[in-house]
């Protein structure tokens, strides 16, 4: 099956600093990837999707110049959340979408456990 | 407007015994519907999804999900739970032409030996 890797698996960082978090693809092409919010015991919260070459779209109510994503090839996206505070602290999860209609799925990443100090 | 609902917060289940997990959906026109699991810490794990064609979907782990048009559902099932089983569950669903799916709130499955 597709596999998703993310990268790193947890970071610690200090308030203010900006940490980038990385998605890739290992075994195919990934136009469109998602990234997601979870917070503990909670589902998951769309924050943007990106689609390779283009800009991303943000879903509602998150800082696009806050959290920066970067789709520069098919096998990779970034998530860069800058001049991070404490509540930024979260679980992030990116996935992939593969395949065409009507059966498309969406493979995720394991996850990059983010704690902003 | 899509939805899910997944109306169970927790499920408990002996070892053994069969399991379902609810799971019923809201959407416009036809469902695209998908069953994931997320272990402690983990990203999400795809389980099976229904598309069209038999309303009996088999997945991954022994899971099976039986998608009911009338009732708006599609429960997750397994006929010998394993506490391996023990995770967080999470049902999913999009219509034709819209790519993102619509999350349920998530069950958490605890199987006690």
């Amino acid at each position: 099956g597709a596999v998703v890797s993310q990268h790193p698996s947890w970071v610690i960082c200090k308030s203010g600093t900006s940490v980038k978090i990385e998605c890739r693809s290992l075994d195919f092409q990934a136009t469109t990837m998602f990234w997601y919010r979870q917070f503990p015991k909670q589902s998951l919260m769309l924050m943007a999707t990106s689609n390779e070459g283009s800009k991303a779209t943000y879903e509602q109510g998150v800082e696009k110049d806050k959290f920066l994503i970067n789709h520069a090839s098919l096998t990779l996206s970034t998530l860069t959340v800058t001049s991070a505070h404490p509540e930024d602290s979260s679980f992030y999860i990116c996935s992939a979408r593969v395949g065409r209609e009507p059966s498309y799925e969406q493979y995720f990443g394991p996850g990059t456990r983010l704690t902003v100090t | 407007a899509q939805s899910v609902a997944q109306p169970e917060d927790q499920v408990n289940v002996a070892e053994g015994n069969p399991l379902t997990v609810k799971c019923t959906y809201s959407v416009s026109g036809n469902p695209y519907l998908f069953w994931y699991v997320q272990y402690p810490n983990r990203g999400l794990q795809f389980l099976l999804k229904y598309i069209t064609g038999d309303n009996l979907v088999k997945g991954s782990y022994g899971f099976e999900a039986e998608f009911n048009k009338s009732q708006t559902s599609f429960h997750l099932k397994k006929p010998s739970a394993l506490v391996s089983d023990s995770a967080l569950y999470f049902c999913a669903v999009r219509d034709y032409g819209n790519y993102q799916l619509i999350w349920g709130a998530g069950t958490k499955l605890i199987i006690k030996p």
